[in-house]
């Protein structure tokens, strides 16, 4: 079936930035998300990015997708001890519900 | 705005007896999609329902159902409880028409089977 695989640990010091990054198969994903999860709760839609595109800034984070390599990437900028969750990649294809995530990176922020 | 609501949190059950979870999704929702979450296979797609219909299916055996109201809220059963179906159950609510739209999640209902 088709993957999308993240590293499963980063550590970081609070003020750095932090790179999470995820490589997907299906050549055919039309949407590529970025999700974060914290402790007992339900996952959080953070930003997503349409596979045209190569780049997509949202205030602290940014998105850089290499379509050619299925390469996405999240970029967190000035990391916060709030940040420290579970970050999953997601892709979709058009028009269908049905979306593949991997397995998740915890991102840990020291202070 | 209300959230995704899944009840209950938590549920113990015995292997062999059956369970049924529910969602309530976002008012104006009418996608419904269900995921199991597990440390070892993490996030895989059950179902989606719309409109009170199946709408796509992940890769689960029979002993999965879920259904869908006409007020959108779903539920998911599984019968026969095994050990391996505990797992945290996540419900995702979408407009289900418009994409990419993402989706909203409940916080889960975390299942044990003993």
């Amino acid at each position: 079936g088709e993957d999308v695989e993240q590293s499963l640990f980063l550590s970081v010091r609070e003020g750095d930035s932090s790179v999470i990054n995820c490589t997907y198969t299906d050549s055919s994903s039309t949407y590529l998300y970025w999700y974060k999860q914290e402790p007992g709760a339900g996952l959080q839609l953070l930003t997503y990015i349409f596979s045209n595109m190569d780049m997509k800034q949202d205030q602290r984070l940014t998105v850089l997708l290499n379509k050619k390599d299925k390469h996405l990437s999240l970029r967190i900028a000035d990391t916060q001890t709030g940040d420290s969750a579970i970050y999953f990649c997601a892709e979709s294809t058009y028009n269908n519900n049905d979306m593949r995530f991997g397995a998740g990176t915890r991102l840990t922020v020291k202070p | 705005k209300a959230g995704v609501t899944q009840t209950p949190r938590y549920l113990i059950k015995t292997r062999g007896q059956q369970v049924t979870l529910s969602c309530s999704p976002i008012s104006g929702h009418r996608s419904v999609s269900w995921y199991q979450q597990t440390p070892g296979q993490g996030l895989q797609f059950l179902f989606e329902y719309f409109s009170e219909t199946q709408r796509n299916k992940g890769n689960f055996p029979g002993r999965f159902s879920g259904r869908q109201f006409s007020n959108s809220r779903s539920e998911m059963n599984v019968s026969t409880l095994e050990l391996g179906d505990s797992a945290l159950y996540l419900c995702a609510s979408s407009s289900g028409t418009d994409f990419p739209n993402g989706y909203t999640f409940g916080s889960g209902t975390r299942l044990t089977v003993v």
